[in-house]
């Protein structure tokens, strides 16, 4: 089948780092994006990983290894304005047939 | 502001009842993808459409069904809703060529609520 597990919350301090992991199960991957989802608004793109290896764009890096089906995304120098859902969605394949697999997104929170 | 449009914002309407979601993508864009998220939910992927052709779909129910126009614009049709049926629903749409894969730029979202 396909699965996407992310914590639920985490809690990181202004100017820290914080790791957000994202493990996956799918058939005939295509792709990991990472969204920012801020309460009551739209997703916001953040990353996209097809090759195993860091995607670096600004205070966001996102990893990607196919063979564990393990992503992350890292944010540095945290700001109040990253508390928000981070959102880990998978495209893949079965058959012929495309799917998009969101997770359920990680909450976090951004403390002065 | 994503460049993609939805309409309307704010839909209050009675279970058994019919409504039609309406989106408009990105300039330029060919695909245009349905999402439901409900509040015990994530986001759930309902369907995709590429340059008015089906191309991709999720957990999308029975009672749904959705269309993408020759101006590309797309429409999702939800009948005989229930009261599970209330959620946000986006759209959103990617500029896809051959399969490949892009980001994808997420409308404003339609809130429909089934009393």
């Amino acid at each position: 089948g396909q699965n996407i597990d992310q914590p639920t919350e985490m809690t990181a301090t202004e100017g820290a780092i914080v790791q957000i992991n994202c493990t996956y199960q799918t058939s005939g991957f295509n792709g990991l994006f990472w969204y920012q989802q801020h309460a009551g608004e739209a997703p916001t793109f953040l990353s996209y990983n097809v090759l195993d290896g860091l995607e670096e764009k600004g205070r966001f890096s996102s990893f990607l290894s196919r063979s564990k089906g393990y992503s992350y995304l890292l944010l540095k120098e945290l700001q109040m304005k990253d508390s928000a859902s981070y959102l880990c969605a998978v495209e893949g394949a079965t058959s012929g047939t495309y799917k998009y697999i969101f997770g359920t997104g990680t909450r976090l929170k951004v403390l002065a | 502001d994503s460049g993609v449009t939805q309409t309307p914002k704010h839909l209050i309407t009675a279970t058994g009842q019919r409504v039609t979601l309406r989106c408009s993508p990105r300039s330029g864009d060919l695909s245009v993808y349905w999402y439901q998220q409900s509040l015990d939910q994530g986001l759930q992927f309902l369907i995709q459409y590429y340059n008015g052709e089906e191309r991709a779909k999720g957990n999308i129910l029975e009672r749904f069904s959705a269309q993408q126009f020759p101006d590309l614009h797309s429409e999702l049709n939800l009948s005989s809703l229930e009261l599970g049926d209330s959620a946000l629903y986006f759209c959103a749409s990617s500029f896809m060529t051959s399969g490949r894969v892009s980001e994808q730029f997420f409308g404003p979202g339609t809130r429909l609520t089934v009393l």
